[in-house]
């Protein structure tokens, strides 16, 4: 079965300096890779995804993600954070061959801190 | 508006009773999925659905019941609600081509 797996569960940063939140998966098939955004009792909103070609996908707000296929990684960097990006992150798999969708595999999020 | 809408948003329910958490997407897209978020454990896959009266089980099914008859609705019930039910639910649908997965705003479920 697919995991999803978020080692940091707090990251504390300051604004204005770089940030990077890791992601390892575990997926059988070639993965469909997902970053998504939650503000406190807001929704989901997709930062940027991963299909295919160019391992390095740029995403809104000015995020970055490479994928690392020999690590099973997708890791979210920016390059220097504001106080608005404090909020949790969660990092997704999914598999749709096929046409075929059966959801996604979030991992357990991060929770980013901007201190002043 | 076109997107996905969840109703109620918000609902606090006791023990033992019947809920139905509802989801109607504009789009008509094929896929339609639930998920509940908590602490700890990020999103799980309850149920997902690849057209109307296909439905198929997720991660954590036990104690929800879905039906597709149409389309754009996806409608999730507890058919007797537990304490451990108690979370954020949210619908979301996915367009295929070109790819894009969408989410509702999310049902904020209390059972007392």
């Amino acid at each position: 079965a697919q995991s999803v797996t978020q080692p940091d569960i707090h990251i504390t940063v300051s604004e204005g300096a770089s940030l990077e939140l890791r992601c390892n998966y575990s997926y059988g098939a070639t993965p469909y890779l997902f970053w998504y955004v939650q503000s406190p009792g807001q929704g989901l909103q997709l930062l940027l995804k991963y299909f295919s070609g160019d391992t390095l996908v740029q995403g809104i707000k000015g995020f970055e993600a490479e994928f690392k296929r020999s690590q099973s990684s997708f890791n979210l960097r920016k390059p220097s954070v504001h106080w608005s990006d404090a909020a949790e992150y969660f990092c997704a798999v999914g598999y749709f061959s096929g046409g075929g969708a059966d959801g996604l595999t979030f991992g357990k999020g991060t929770h980013l801190i901007i201190q002043p | 508006d076109a997107g996905i809408t969840q109703s109620p948003r918000y609902k606090i329910t006791e023990t033992g009773r019947q809920v139905t958490l509802m989801c109607h997407q504009t789009w008509s897209h094929s896929y339609m999925f639930w998920y509940r978020q908590d602490l700890g454990h990020g999103l799980r896959l309850i149920y997902y659905s690849a057209a109307a009266d296909i439905t198929d089980k997720g991660e954590v099914p036990d104690g929800y019941v879905v039906s597709r008859s149409k389309t754009e609705n996806f409608p999730l019930t507890l058919e007797s609600a537990t304490r451990s039910q108690t979370s954020v639910y949210f619908c979301a649908s996915i367009r295929l081509a070109p790819h894009g997965q969408f989410f509702g705003p999310g049902t904020r479920l209390t059972v007392l």
